[in-house]
């Protein structure tokens, strides 16, 4: 069974760019949650979908937006990128059902550097 | 308080070693606990899960939960240098599904 997948593997931005960041979840998973791994400050919750809806989002500001797609793949778009953005951003997915709600799965994150 | 304290380490032992790592959480609305395992450079890896106080066994690994004092702990017998990793304990739950994170330990197995 394949993973939770991510692309790009890294990312190179200049200040006040615009990043785009994609996942896709494990096959039958419906829920997708982005986390952020910046040095220092360990993995923070950014954002977390169900079934096409935001459904709950972390303490990042509005810049930080994504959705989620029919086929259950997400996307991360972070806008007028900060050097402080930089980071490793991944990407979670879980099952809804069955009570396995709290599993989460990662995959092998996107690495974004802002210069 | 950060609602789940992790001591950084660095910690490194001896192949063969039983290792302790130990988080501490301020919630006691929290239900679900985790022990996540990351490589450098790659994603955080499920390694334990466990909802109830008391002890779950997983081949060398044992995770503790005490609900009373409100701390988790992740044992591992018989260290391997393939157990070189930053780990990390989380929880869910209080009526939402993400997941808060220690700041991860980063273990060094010596051989």
């Amino acid at each position: 069974e394949a993973g939770v997948t991510q692309s790009p593997t890294h990312l190179i931005k200049t200040r006040g760019q615009q990043a785009t960041l994609r996942c896709s979840p494990i096959s039958g998973h419906t829920s997708v949650y982005w986390y952020q791994q910046a040095l220092g400050l360990g993995l923070q919750f950014l954002l977390w979908y169900d079934e096409g809806e935001e459904r709950n989002r972390g303490n990042f500001p509005p810049r930080f937006s994504g959705r989620q797609f029919p086929n259950y793949s997400s996307e991360l778009n972070v806008n007028a990128l900060e050097l402080e953005d930089s980071a490793l951003y991944l990407c979670a997915s879980s099952s809804t059902s069955g009570g396995d709600q709290e599993t989460q799965y990662f995959g092998p994150g996107t690495r974004l550097l802002v210069l | 308080q950060k609602e789940v304290e992790q001591d950084p380490g660095p910690l490194s032992v001896p192949e063969g070693a039983i290792v302790s790592l130990n988080c501490t959480y301020s919630n006691s609305a929290f239900q679900y606990f985790m022990w996540y395992r990351q490589y450098s450079r790659k994603g955080p890896e499920l390694l334990m899960y466990t909802y109830s106080s008391g002890n779950k066994e997983d081949g060398r690994f044992t995770a503790q939960v005490d609900k009373s004092s409100k701390y988790i702990s992740l044992f591992i017998r018989d260290s391997q240098p393939s157990d070189s990793a930053t780990y990390l304990c989380a929880r869910s739950g209080a009526g939402s599904y993400q997941l808060t994170f220690g700041k991860g330990t980063k273990l060094s197995v010596i051989p």
